[in-house]
């Protein structure tokens, strides 16, 4: 089974609105973290947001928010104000496991296309 | 330089030769790790370093030979590759172990390899 869901492999929005991508997440451990990542056409992922399992409060960065619902196990990205360069890859990730053995888990991305 | 860079940043080999990929990270962390991103799948993490000790391998063939001569450099060395190698190699680092804490990954721009 997939730990990282991302239903949506293209997206579509206009300039200057707002657009939520989908991620869902799978996981028994208590304590895990939740990514979110840009990639731009050039190819570096770029680290936008993090939610903590215990955070009580959504995360908010810039025009950034996460929607953490966790009985329903969700980490929507949302973004506010779309602009032309926030076309590009997007990619949810989680940090389950603990010390040494905890990696980040990707899921297969959703591709945000803003139109002007 | 600034943040993690790779090279080089596209590379076209025959399934005889040998080469080597490059990693540097200008940001004093302690973790760096390689990534493999094929089309259509989801990213996939190949080796991790902490402190310049192996501390993941997941299960990659042995075609791929990882290097970590420091805490700032990071090699990926290739030799008899298969066209299904043909992927976006991404280098990565981070302050500490996701495992151990809150750390976002930072990454470099890839390296685009292309198997003949």
């Amino acid at each position: 089974a997939q730990k990282i869901t991302q239903t949506q492999p293209g997206m579509f929005v206009q300039e200057k609105e707002a657009v939520t991508l989908d991620c869902t997440y799978d996981t028994s451990d208590q304590s895990y973290g939740l990514f979110w990542y840009k990639q731009p056409s050039s190819g570096e992922m770029i680290f936008l947001i993090y939610q903590g399992s215990y955070d009580e409060q959504n995360a908010t960065e810039g025009r950034y928010s996460l929607n953490f619902q966790k009985a329903r196990k969700s980490a929507n990205l949302v973004i506010s104000a779309s602009q032309l360069g926030d076309s590009a890859m997007y990619f949810c990730a989680m940090r389950e496991g603990w010390g040494s053995q905890g990696n980040l888990i990707f899921g297969k991305g959703t591709k945000l296309s803003v139109k002007p | 330089e600034t943040g993690v860079t790779q090279t080089p940043r596209h590379l076209v080999m025959g399934m005889t030769n040998k080469k080597s990929l490059k990693c540097e990270q200008h940001l004093g962390h302690n973790a760096m790790y390689w990534y493999k991103q094929s089309a259509k799948k989801p990213l996939e993490l190949m080796f991790v370093y902490s402190l310049e000790e192996r501390v993941e391998n997941n299960s990659v063939p042995s075609r791929f030979s990882p290097e970590c001569p420091n805490s700032s450099h990071l090699f990926l060395h290739l030799h008899t590759l298969q066209p299904e190698d043909s992927a976006l190699y991404l280098c990565a680092s981070s302050q500490g172990l996701p495992g151990q804490g809150t750390y976002e990954q930072y990454f470099g721009p890839g390296t685009r390899l292309t198997v003949t």
